[in-house]
């Protein structure tokens, strides 16, 4: 299994540009969360789902959009990027509530997205 | 949810030395797990103990909870240079099956 991926990678930016990251995942996971890392802040979320067709809003989803159209892909779009939105973005998956591990979260390996 | 909050924020040891951060938060827990995060990776779990757990080990890891003082203790026995990394505790209440995270204790690991 390849966990959770997400894609890009690294991206820049210019303010006012819109962009669309992807993150999926091979477990079957039935939720997914969105955290953004900033120097000395930790991880904060900014959405997360529950399952397929649902989205919640974290603690910093201004500014954000979310969808989670197919149960393995969670998308984070920025329709208006700021440079306040430059960061480093963590996608995570965990199981159902039935499971014995549905507490525990599966991260990504995060996307640099640099805005001008 | 609620932000755990470690202690210290940076730790520098000697290959081998015990490493011991501590995490503390505010209100009741399920439980608390703790994760770890390489320079430019994703955060990994590492354990989890439960609220009516006291202490839990796993390989070179032994976590301690103190419910009654809100606290927790991550030690890393036998440290590693592969062990330098940022680690995170993550109380969690249940609610909406989400973690908060603290600004984590960076650990440096020396030959």
């Amino acid at each position: 299994n390849a966990g959770v991926t997400q894609t890009p990678k690294f991206r820049v930016l210019k303010t006012g540009q819109s962009m669309t990251l992807l993150c999926a995942q091979d477990m079957n996971h039935e939720y997914m969360y969105w955290y953004r890392q900033d120097p000395g802040m930790g991880l904060r979320l900014i959405h997360y789902s529950v399952g397929e067709g649902t989205t919640a809003k974290g603690e910093v989803p201004d500014g954000y959009n979310v969808s989670r159209l197919k149960k393995q892909n969670f998308l984070l779009g920025l329709e208006s990027a700021a440079p306040s939105q430059t960061s480093v973005y963590f996608c995570a998956s965990s199981e159902e509530r039935t499971s014995g591990r549905w507490e525990t979260q599966y991260f990504g390996p995060g996307t640099r997205l640099l805005v001008l | 949810s609620q932000q755990g909050e470690e202690d210290p924020q940076a730790l520098s040891i000697q290959e081998g030395e015990n490493a011991t951060m501590n995490c503390s938060y505010k209100t009741s827990i399920n439980n608390l797990q703790w994760y770890r995060q390489n320079s430019g990776r994703g955060l990994v779990h590492l354990i989890l103990i439960r609220s009516n757990e006291r202490e839990k080990h796993s390989g070179r890891l032994r976590v301690t909870l103190d419910t009654s003082k809100k606290s927790s203790s991550l030690l890393i026995t036998a440290s590693r240079a592969a062990d330098t990394a940022s680690y995170f505790c993550a109380p969690f209440t249940g609610g909406g099956n989400k973690l908060t995270f603290g600004t984590g204790t960076q650990l440096k690991v020396e030959l």
